[in-house]
Formats: C-alpha cells, sequence, structure tokens
C-alpha cells in the first residue's frame, strides 16, 4: 500500500463548476499538506501548503485537513479551462526531508 | 536567476553511457532536492542536499546514482552505466530553508535511455 492515494482520474468537468480532488495517506506523523499543479511536460507549481488540520482559502482555491481521517481536499470554484492540469497532493512529517506526492489526478475543465 | 534552471531539457542516451543532469537553484536557495518522475506518477525523491552537503540520499536507487553541490548552488546529477528503466523525468527543486512549505521545481529533464 502506498504512503499517500490519489483516484489518478481523468476528472472532466463542465466551465464554471466545483470541482473537488482529494488524497487518503496512512502515515499519522505527516503534518504539512501541500497541492502542486503541473501542466504537461512542466514542472509542479505549488498550489497550496496547510500544516496540520483545518481549512486554507486562496482565491478559487480552498484546502482542507482532516488529519482524523487521514484525507485532504482540495476544491476549486468556478473553474476555467486554464485549470485543466495535473493536481498533486504531498505531504511531509515534522524534520523530515523529504515530501511524498500522491501519483496526480488529471483534471479536464471543458469550455 | 527568476526560477529553477535545469538543462538540458531532454536528453537521449544509449543504454551503458554516462549522463549529467544540471540543476542552477533559486539564488539563496539553500536546500535543493532531486525527484524523479515516471509517466503517470507522482514525483519520487531521490535526494535533499542543505548546503553542499547530502542530508539525506535514501531515495538514490543504487549505487549508479550519485549527485553533488559542490559549492552550495548548483547541483549535478550523475547516472553511470544508463539503463533503459532510467528513463524519467529528473525534477531539481529547492527551498529557502527545509522545505516545509513547499519547493519551487524546475521544468526538468527528460531522460530517455535507448
Amino acid at each position: 500500500q502506498k504512503e499517500v492515494e490519489q483516484d489518478p482520474g481523468p476528472l472532466s468537468v463542465p466551465e464554471g463548476a466545483i470541482v473537488s480532488l482529494n488524497c487518503t495517506y496512512s502515515n499519522s506523523a505527516f503534518q504539512y499538506f501541500m497541492w502542486y499543479r503541473q501542466y504537461s511536460r512542466k514542472g509542479p507549481e505549488l498550489l497550496m501548503y496547510t500544516y496540520s488540520s483545518g481549512n486554507k482559502e486562496d482565491g478559487r482555491f480552498t484546502a482542507q485537513v482532516d488529519k482524523s481521517s487521514k484525507y485532504i481536499s482540495l476544491f476549486i470554484r468556478d473553474s476555467q479551462p486554464s485549470d485543466s492540469a495535473t493536481y498533486l497532493c504531498a505531504m511531509r512529517n515534522t524534520g523530515g526531508f523529504k515530501t511524498i506526492f500522491g501519483a496526480g489526478t488529471r483534471l479536464f475543465v471543458k469550455a | 536567476g527568476a526560477g529553477v534552471s535545469q538543462t538540458p531539457s531532454n536528453k537521449v542516451t544509449e543504454k551503458g553511457k554516462y549522463v549529467e543532469l544540471r540543476c542552477d537553484p533559486i539564488s539563496g536557495h539553500t536546500a535543493l532536492y532531486w525527484y524523479r518522475q515516471s509517466l503517470g506518477q507522482g514525483p519520487e525523491f531521490l535526494i535533499y542536499f542543505q548546503g553542499t552537503g547530502a542530508a539525506d540520499d535514501s531515495g538514490l536507487p543504487n549505487d549508479r546514482f550519485f549527485a553533488v553541490r559542490p559549492e552550495g548552488s548548483v547541483s549535478t546529477l550523475k547516472i553511470q552505466r544508463t539503463e533503459r528503466g532510467d528513463s524519467a523525468v529528473y525534477l531539481c527543486a529547492s527551498s529557502p530553508a527545509g522545505g516545509d512549505y513547499g519547493y519551487t521545481f524546475g521544468s526538468g529533464t527528460r531522460l530517455t535511455v535507448v
């Protein structure tokens, strides 16, 4: 079993839809949680980070962490065709050096 | 520089050859990471540098892989006796310190071993 599980999709939604992306994890020591966006043939780009449990909002993006369920989510409101990309969840524990990534969910937003 | 720069962007090599991949991090970033990403997968950790020293090289798959960062800035990932299974995108990332709040990645080097 992988430390971080993420549905690879693809997920296809119409423009303007609310998108929900999720990851589960098994290591209860993870404390830092991140979401990256990756366009084709580009490196991942950091979108959001959260420490421990709770919510964080940045524009159209909201990240949620539920440590009791070992479950994290990213919500995208008013999705745009430019949001079409692969979204990677990532996490690490305090004092750790490596970040563990999910496999990524491929999102398509249709105009 | 403005971002993390990786060269070359693409590299095709024959099985058994030696390759070097270069990473130029953001100026002032002390932490540097190498990751490897295979098709349809997330990045997998290879090695972490804090300054000039490798603080964690536990992700290097075997002794054919080696990385250096002699002056605490540019890093080179070296792969000896390449195998077809080494084909992947090699990503470099940097951060100001430990990277708890995320990294800045380069665009990667796409390595193809034929």
